[in-house]
């Protein structure tokens, strides 16, 4: 039961260069999600979606684009990367919530450094 | 901005002790997270409590939510060399699926 799938999981890239961070779901969730965790600032939501062919901004959404072509698939792109950009990028997906709330499922993550 | 603020920011302990972290927050929520990260991987849900409940159990853990402080905690009861992780407390703030997260108690249980 493979549940969140991030790809790459490491990956070093030079300023300006672009990425796409890959993440697959196989628990045909609605919602799904992209975090960043640094040092000492916890998980920051970057963009999320509640549906195939939706897509909208979080808390920190500056410099990346994401995408939601499949239900199953998040991609999140850096179109032109940046050292603040380094981090530890966790995707993660749920079904809609209830009346009680939701629980989200996480990746593995996906670490990127830009030099 | 963080909604969630974790106190201990790091707590260690020996083995078969108890462990409680706490964690405030600023705003009205509709429910409460507790997620568990083992270093180096994803977070891992442990448990959720309604802002209408006070207590919740599951195996050897409690939690607790006060909602007039605005504060909740995690108690983990004859903690293992396994519980070693980081723990994050979540909240909805209203939306009911875009979580915010603390920054996380630092939890070192010594064999």
């Amino acid at each position: 039961n493979a549940g969140v799938t991030q790809t790459p999981k490491f990956r070093v890239l030079k300023t300006g260069q672009s990425m796409t961070l890959l993440c697959a779901q196989d628990m045909n969730h609605e919602y799904m999600y992209w975090y960043r965790q640094d040092p000492g600032m916890g998980l920051r939501l970057i963009h999320y979606s509640v549906g195939e062919g939706t897509t909208a901004k979080g808390e920190v959404p500056d410099g990346y684009n994401v995408s939601r072509l499949k239900k199953q698939n998040f991609l999140l792109g850096l179109e032109s990367a940046a050292p603040s950009q380094t981090s530890v990028y966790f995707c993660a997906s749920s079904p809609p919530p209830d009346h009680s709330g939701n629980t989200i499922y996480f990746g593995e993550g996906s670490w990127l450094t830009v030099v | 901005s963080q909604q969630g603020e974790e106190d201990p920011q790091a707590l260690s302990i020996q083995e078969g002790e108890n462990a409680t972290m706490n964690c405030s927050y600023k705003t009205s929520i509709n429910n409460l997270q507790w997620y568990r990260q083992n270093s180096g991987r994803g977070l891992v849900h442990l448990i959720l409590i309604r802002s209408n409940e006070r207590e919740k159990h599951s195996g050897r853990l409690r939690v607790t939510l006060d909602t007039s402080k605005k504060s909740s905690s995690l108690l983990i009861t004859a903690s293992r060399a396994a519980d070693t992780a980081s723990y994050f407390c979540a909240t909805d703030r209203g939306s009911n699926y875009k979580l915010t997260f603390g920054k996380g108690t630092l939890l070192t249980v010594n064999p």
